[in-house]
């Protein structure tokens, strides 16, 4: 079984400063996705950046990137030039790429914008 | 991105009475979806994923019996909490999958009393 490891519970960042968020995860499969979510406090889940474990490429969108280390299984996000509506619980997430879809969370992390 | 709707976004109900809670896939069809419970400060855990046209397969610990899942078509899963009891209170989000990222209701949540 796949599992997903957020070991920050909380993270704090002065407002328009970089902050990165971890993720480890294991799993014995080759292919799969890496998402990460936010939930900010209306708790409507939503999705921040999504990466295919095939690609090399990190993935990027607009302030959000991505760390991807396949070979130690490590999924980092990193927030530019943070907002104060960036403050919310980030998840990271696993799915499979074949077969079951559901996805893995682990447990958050809270981040907190300093204005 | 796609849109999932979840209605209600809050509900209370007694004690010993029944909840449902609905989840539609507005611009997309939905062969699976899925039903989580959110405990506050935590993070989601997975009940079941309701499969169109069949059984709903259920996580291990998770009362089949108490929390009944309907996908009767393919935009609309129901979750059913039978004979509430303040325990069940709870967030509980919906998601569906549009491939390749899954999309989350807005949750309900649910205070027996």
């Amino acid at each position: 079984a796949q599992t997903v490891t957020q070991s920050q519970p909380e993270m704090s960042v002065q407002e328009a400063e970089t902050v990165t968020l971890s993720c480890t995860y294991d799993t014995s499969e080759s292919d799969y996705y890496l998402f990460w979510y936010k939930q900010p406090p209306s708790r409507q889940m939503i999705l921040v950046i999504r990466q295919e474990a095939y690609k090399q490429q990190n993935a990027t969108e607009n302030r959000f990137s991505v760390n991807f280390q396949k070979a130690a299984k490590s999924f980092s996000l990193k927030i530019s030039d943070s907002q104060l509506g960036d403050a919310a619980m980030y998840f990271c997430a696993y799915r499979s790429y074949f077969g079951n879809e559901k996805l893995t969370f682990g447990t958050g992390t809270r981040l907190t914008i300093i204005p | 991105g796609a849109v999932v709707s979840q209605h209600p976004s809050r509900v209370i109900c007694k004690s010993g009475t029944s909840v449902k809670i609905e989840c539609r896939s507005l611009d997309f069809q939905a062969t699976t979806m899925f039903w989580y419970r959110q405990f506050p400060k935590q993070s989601l855990m997975l009940m079941a994923t309701s499969n169109e046209g069949s059984k709903a397969t259920y996580e291990q610990g998770v009362e089949k019996d108490k929390f009944l899942i309907n996908h009767a078509s393919l935009t609309l899963s129901t979750l059913t909490v039978t004979s509430a009891h303040p325990e069940d209170s709870s967030f509980y989000i919906c998601s569906a999958r549009d491939h390749p990222e899954a999309f989350f209701g807005q949750g309900t949540r649910l205070t027996v009393v």
